[in-house]
């Protein structure tokens, strides 16, 4: 099952605009991370935000985490069509053993050139 | 470097078969994950090994499902008596060990139909 859910589900923007995409969770966590799919196939690791941090910024990426709403924002500046992809939140469990993600439903980006 | 690497990348197969999907992780990466996302949906885990033992076989859906990685290193994702319901893509993600906060690095899935 879900742990988390997104939203938008589908955000359409141009190119040059911020894209702002949302994550709530349930459960405690270790930390938080974001991935990036393309096409439906393998996922790749944009950022990592631990408990314990509010803000993480990497290039054009700047993610926040508020652990008492149990919410995440991903921002991606000055998007290019090249970030067209589904984006995923997942997170990892405050757990003492095992390392498996949870995974949200995922945010659709469309980025018109 | 070489990434994560799957096999088949698609597989399609007749209801009540058994199929084995393959990922050798990144050389040196000691867990390996097991995911499976259906259309639309995000990936939702299935099984993680440390070395060679299941650490936590706890997303496996039933009994008709099973994982090995026997040498610690290639790991085969077995499926008995398949049904329409488990077609899917079906993700494996290594990572260098089982630490908090490390990502997981994923190979491009096989696409498992079942007819």
């Amino acid at each position: 099952s879900q742990q988390g859910e997104e939203d938008p589900q589908a955000l359409s923007i141009q190119e040059g605009e911020n894209a702002t995409m949302n994550c709530s969770y349930k459960t405690s966590i270790n930390n938080l991370q974001w991935y990036r799919q393309n096409s439906g196939r393998g996922l790749v690791h944009l950022i990592l935000i631990r408990s314990n941090e509010r803000e993480k910024h990497s290039g054009r990426l700047r993610v926040t985490l508020d652990t008492s709403k149990k919410s995440s924002s991903l921002l991606i500046t000055a998007s290019r069509a090249a970030d067209t992809a589904s984006y995923f939140c997942a997170t990892d469990p405050d757990r003492a053993s095992g390392s498996r993600l949870t995974f949200g439903e995922g945010t659709q980006l469309t980025v018109n050139p | 470097g070489a990434g994560v690497s799957q096999t088949p990348s698609n597989k399609v197969t007749e209801k009540g078969k058994y199929v084995e999907l393959r990922c050798d992780p990144i050389s040196g990466h000691t867990a390996l994950y097991w995911y499976r996302q259906s259309l639309g949906q995000g990936p939702e885990f299935l099984i993680y090994f440390q070395g060679t033992g299941a650490a936590d076989d706890s997303g496996l859906p039933n009994d008709r499902f099973f994982a090995v990685r026997p040498e610690g290193s290639v790991s085969t994702l077995k499926i008995q008596r398949t049904e329409r319901g488990d077609s899917a893509v079906y993700l494996c993600a290594s990572s260098p060990q089982n630490q908090r906060g490390n990502e997981q690095f994923f190979g491009p899935g096989t696409r498992l139909t079942v007819l």
